[in-house]
């Protein structure tokens, strides 16, 4: 069976700091990866999507990076930590185009 | 911007009620699909819906898709409290891209 890991589970870091933020999937191959942003009480905003190794598509600008580096591995990163890069990030994967969504566990950021 | 929204923003009914939520949505799409949070976890699937079809059944829930008005809505029957959650519609619009709506905070009281 498929299952996606996300780390850390919370994370607290200084304004200005760097940002790395790992989501890996196990048990397929050639996944589309997402990552995701949700503020409080809020919907969830996409921020990468990607269809294959060194293919990143970005939604929306920000202070935010995602590579892939292997087929199922996608890190997202961030050179200088913002306020308002605090959150919660969800990795998602779906087993191909136009199908379901499977998220991880999620990882917390308080910037502070 | 291409998210949707669901209404109501809050929901709370006693146990065995029946719960509806309603999403709408701006563009042309796919297929939607609803989704679970439990507080504070990551999101689970529960049941996708093709542009071409207009209702579809996973036990208890029922999804109906309309769209001509841009709109669905997710019906839970005999609700429990276990379903006390946060229910989201995503809508795909590219195959790739998924937008989600802001959510239906739903209270099952024993």
């Amino acid at each position: 069976s498929q299952t996606i890991h996300q780390w850390p589970a919370t994370l607290v870091q200084p304004v200005g700091s760097p940002l790395s933020l790992e989501c890996t999937v196990e048990g397929t191959s050639n996944p589309n990866l997402y990552w995701y942003r949700q503020a409080a009480g809020r919907g969830l905003q996409l921020l990468f999507y990607s269809v294959g190794i060194g293919q990143i598509s970005s939604e929306v600008p920000q202070n935010l990076s995602a590579s892939r580096p292997q087929d199922r591995q996608f890190i997202l990163s961030s050179k200088k930590l913002l306020l308002s890069d605090s959150g919660f990030y969800l990795c998602a994967w779906s087993p191909l185009s136009r199908g379901a969504q499977y998220f991880g566990p999620g990882t917390r950021l308080l910037v502070l | 911007s291409q998210q949707g929204e669901e209404d109501p923003q809050a929901l709370s009914i006693q146990e065995g009620e029946n719960a509806t939520m309603n999403c709408s949505y701006k563009t042309s799409i796919n297929n939607l699909q609803w989704y679970r949070q439990n507080s504070g976890r990551g999101l689970v699937h529960l049941i996708l819906i093709r542009s071409n079809e207009r209702e579809k059944h996973s036990g208890r829930l029922r999804v109906t898709l309309d769209t001509s008005k841009k709109s669905s809505s997710l019906l839970i029957t005999a609700s429990r409290a276990a379903d006390t959650a946060s229910y989201f519609c995503a809508t795909d619009v590219t195959g790739n891209q998924f937008y989600f709506g802001t959510g239906t905070s739903l209270t099952v009281i024993p």
